[in-house]
């Protein structure tokens, strides 16, 4: 089956720093990727949407210019923290659906960020 | 909005039959999904029902969907130590091609 991939699946970082999350789906093209956030013991929060060759569609509350995403081909989307704070501290999780008919959409492992 | 909303704690017998609830707003929902996520891992997709389904099963797992209630509920038979970890409800409006909204999750605790 189809497989997405993120990396790195474990961060930590300094206050202040910035942080780049990949997605990559392996073995299909994702024009379209989506970025969700889940903090511990609760349920995932969709973030963002990625669009391959346009601009990323947030959800509200979202701040693009804290969280940017580049959907820079159609296996590849980025999530960068930019001056990570600790309560940027979460799993950050991307998918991808499959667009064959099959009404899947692959989840990536996931990427723990520690901000200390 | 659209809101999702799962017990948090389901605890059952090896070899027993486990069923996880879910209720959602939304009306428009058209497709209806339950994932499955092991302790630091992604999720995985378990199975799906369509809006205009009332039933579907896959091996171990029964789906039910009572649109006029809003209802979904999972059904996991002959309940292994493997099948142990927290499930999420999900729906979407157009299908895969769009966003999902999660449910809160319902953690399955299987003893022996």
């Amino acid at each position: 089956g189809a497989v997405v991939s993120q990396h790195p699946s474990w961060v930590i970082c300094k206050s202040g720093t910035s942080v780049k999350i990949e997605c990559r789906s392996l073995d299909f093209q994702a024009t379209t990727m989506f970025w969700y956030r889940q903090f511990p013991k609760q349920s995932l929060m969709l973030m963002a949407t990625s669009n391959e060759g346009s601009k990323a569609t947030y959800e509200q509350g979202v701040e693009k210019d804290k969280f940017l995403i580049n959907h820079a081909s159609l296996t590849l989307s980025t999530l960068t923290v930019t001056s990570a704070h600790p309560e940027d501290s979460s799993f950050y999780i991307c998918s991808a659906p499959e667009t064959t008919g099959r009404e899947t959409q692959y989840f990536g492992p996931g990427t723990r960020l520690l901000v200390l | 909005g659209e809101d999702v909303e799962q017990s948090l704690f389901l605890s059952v017998r090896e070899g027993d039959s486990s069923v996880i609830n879910c209720t959602y707003t939304d009306s428009s929902s058209t497709y209806l999904y339950w994932y499955k996520q092991e302790p630091g891992a992604g999720l995985q997709l378990l199975t799906y029902i369509f809006s205009n389904m009332d039933m579907k099963q896959d091996q171990r797992l029964t789906v039910l969907l009572n649109k006029k209630d809003k209802h979904l509920s999972l059904r996991i038979a002959d309940t292994q130590t493997g099948d142990s970890a927290i499930y999420f409800c999900a729906e979407s409006i157009t299908g895969t091609a769009s966003k999902l909204t999660f449910g809160t999750g319902t953690r399955l605790q299987v003893t022996l």
